[in-house]
C-alpha cells in the first residue's frame, strides 16, 4: 500500500501569512490522484482540492494545489482566521480508497 | 441541497453490535458511491467501508468480517452494521458521498461510537 507522509506536523503562522503544506507518497502511482481536505475543529472534513490542483466547488482561490510523482503541495496564499485547521491529503481513483496522510495542523 | 445526517452512535460494550444510519437528501443513494469514514479521538481519518454501484462493497482490513455496509433506496439511507465491536472502533463515524473511487465530496456531521465497558 502507498503511504502518504505529511509535513510538517504543525505549522504555526499568523493571519495573512502564506502556508505551504507537503504530502509525500511512498512510491509513484498510476490510476490514482491526490486530494486535500480541510477539517476545522469540531467539524466534518471538507474537500478542498482534487486531481492535485483542481479546487472543489466553492473553495476560495487562495487555496492551490500542485505537484506530481511523489511530492505534492497545498498552498494557502494568505491565511484567513477560518483557515486554521487540520489538512489531510489522500489518494483516490482506484478501489479501494487510498489511506489518508496523518494530517498537518495549521495553528495561529 | 445535499444533506447527509448520521445517527445511531452510542456507548456500547466490547463485543456488542450497533447499526449506524445515514439519511440522505438531495441525491439518490442508489445512484452514487457511498462511504463510511471514521476518526478516533484526536487521530486522523480512516476510511472504513465503501459501497459501489451494483452494491459491491469494500472494507478496510481493520473492520472486514465485522462490519457490513448496505443501503435502502426506498428511504434513501445508508447503513453500517457493526458487530464484535472493540475498543479501537471508538470513533466519530462519518458518511460521505464518494464521487470518484475514494474522493469524498459531501460529508455528514458524524455520529459518535464509544466502545467501552
Amino acid at each position: 500500500d502507498i503511504v502518504l507522509t505529511q509535513s510538517p506536523g504543525t505549522l504555526s503562522l499568523s493571519p495573512g501569512e502564506r502556508a505551504t503544506l507537503a504530502c509525500r507518497a511512498s512510491q509513484t502511482f498510476t490510476n490514482r490522484f491526490l486530494a486535500w481536505y480541510q477539517q476545522r475543529p469540531g467539524q466534518a472534513p471538507r474537500l478542498l482540492i482534487y486531481s492535485a490542483s483542481r479546487r472543489a466547488t466553492g473553495i476560495p482561490d487562495r487555496f492551490s494545489g500542485s505537484g506530481s510523482g511523489t511530492d505534492f503541495t497545498l498552498t494557502i496564499s494568505r491565511l484567513e482566521p477560518e483557515d486554521f485547521a487540520v489538512y489531510y491529503c489522500q489518494l483516490y481513483g482506484s478501489p479501494p480508497p487510498g489511506t489518508f496522510g496523518q494530517g498537518t495542523k495549521v495553528e495561529i | 441541497e445535499v444533506q447527509l445526517v448520521e445517527s445511531g452512535g452510542a456507548l456500547v460494550q466490547p463485543g456488542g453490535s450497533l447499526r449506524l444510519s445515514c439519511a440522505v437528501s438531495g441525491f439518490d443513494v442508489g445512484r452514487h458511491f457511498m462511504a463510511w469514514v471514521r476518526q478516533a479521538p484526536g487521530k486522523g481519518l480512516e476510511w472504513v467501508s465503501v459501497l459501489y454501484s451494483g452494491g459491491f462493497p469494500f472494507y478496510a482490513d481493520s473492520v472486514g468480517g465485522r462490519f457490513t455496509v448496505s443501503r435502502d433506496e426506498s428511504n434513501n439511507t445508508l447503513y453500517l452494521q457493526m458487530n464484535s465491536l472493540r475498543a479501537d472502533d471508538t470513533a466519530m463515524y462519518y458518511c460521505a458521498r464518494d464521487m470518484n473511487l475514494g474522493l469524498f465530496e459531501y460529508w455528514g456531521q458524524g455520529t459518535l461510537v464509544i466502545v467501552s465497558s
